[in-house]
């Protein structure tokens, strides 16, 4: 079956440090990969997202690289705002379920100022 | 346009009453997903439907959970005669077509007490 794990959480930083969320995933056949962010009280909201091997998906300074070899897709931020103090989901899909997603258990981000 | 709508933002039930929570999709989206996220966990699918149809209900517990998305009108998930368990963010996402990007509304909290 599909599956996707995270780094455990939560995790808090200091205002412009450095960001990794680590990701991995199995799947049958090739999967999309995505990055969700959910703010307090509020629903998911899509941050990024990579289609095949190599591709890199890119938003507001998160970066996120499909690595077919690793079968991983760690998320990153060069430095990070108290604004992006949220949950982070990573999340896959397979064409065969739709628009399906199967999600990580989520990471909490804490930013300090 | 209006994003995906969801009522009631918050719903409280005592145990053996019955839940019903409603997702109105974006304009134009004919593809409906519900998921549930129990405390601390990430996001669990439980169905997928189109317009008087169920995709996939391969996630929905096989007792007192029912959903369906009529020709007019919103998605509605039922819960009958629901349990301190039952106790989660239900949330609904919405997208124009399979495979297609999913745009989630702020989800329903049920507290049953």
């Amino acid at each position: 079956g599909n599956s996707v794990t995270q780094m455990e959480g939560p995790v808090t930083l200091s205002e412009e440090a450095f960001l990794t969320i680590n990701c991995t995933y199995t799947a049958t056949g090739y999967p999309s990969l995505f990055w969700y962010v959910q703010y307090p009280g509020e629903g998911l909201q899509l941050l990024l997202k990579a289609t095949k091997a190599d591709d890199k998906g890119s938003n507001k300074g998160f970066e996120a690289t499909y690595r077919k070899e690793t079968t991983s897709f760690h998320l990153e931020k060069g430095s990070v705002q108290v604004s992006d103090s949220a949950v982070y989901f990573c999340a896959l899909s397979v064409r065969t379920s739709g628009s399906r997603l199967t999600f990580g258990e989520g990471t909490q981000l804490t930013v300090n100022p | 346009n209006a994003g995906v709508m969801q009522n009631p933002r918050h719903l409280v039930r005592r145990r053996g009453q019955e839940a019903r929570l409603r997702c109105s999709p974006m304009k134009g989206h004919s593809h409906v997903y519900w998921y549930r996220q129990l405390p601390e966990e990430g996001l669990k699918f439980m169905v997928y439907l189109q317009k008087e149809n169920i995709i996939d209900e391969s996630g929905m517990p096989k007792e007192r959970f029912s959903a369906e998305f009529p020709k007019e009108g919103p998605s509605i998930l039922r819960i009958q005669q629901v349990v301190r368990g039952d106790s989660a963010a239900y949330f609904c996402a919405s997208s124009p077509g399979a495979n297609e990007k999913l745009f989630f509304g702020s989800g329903t909290q049920l507290s049953v007490l």
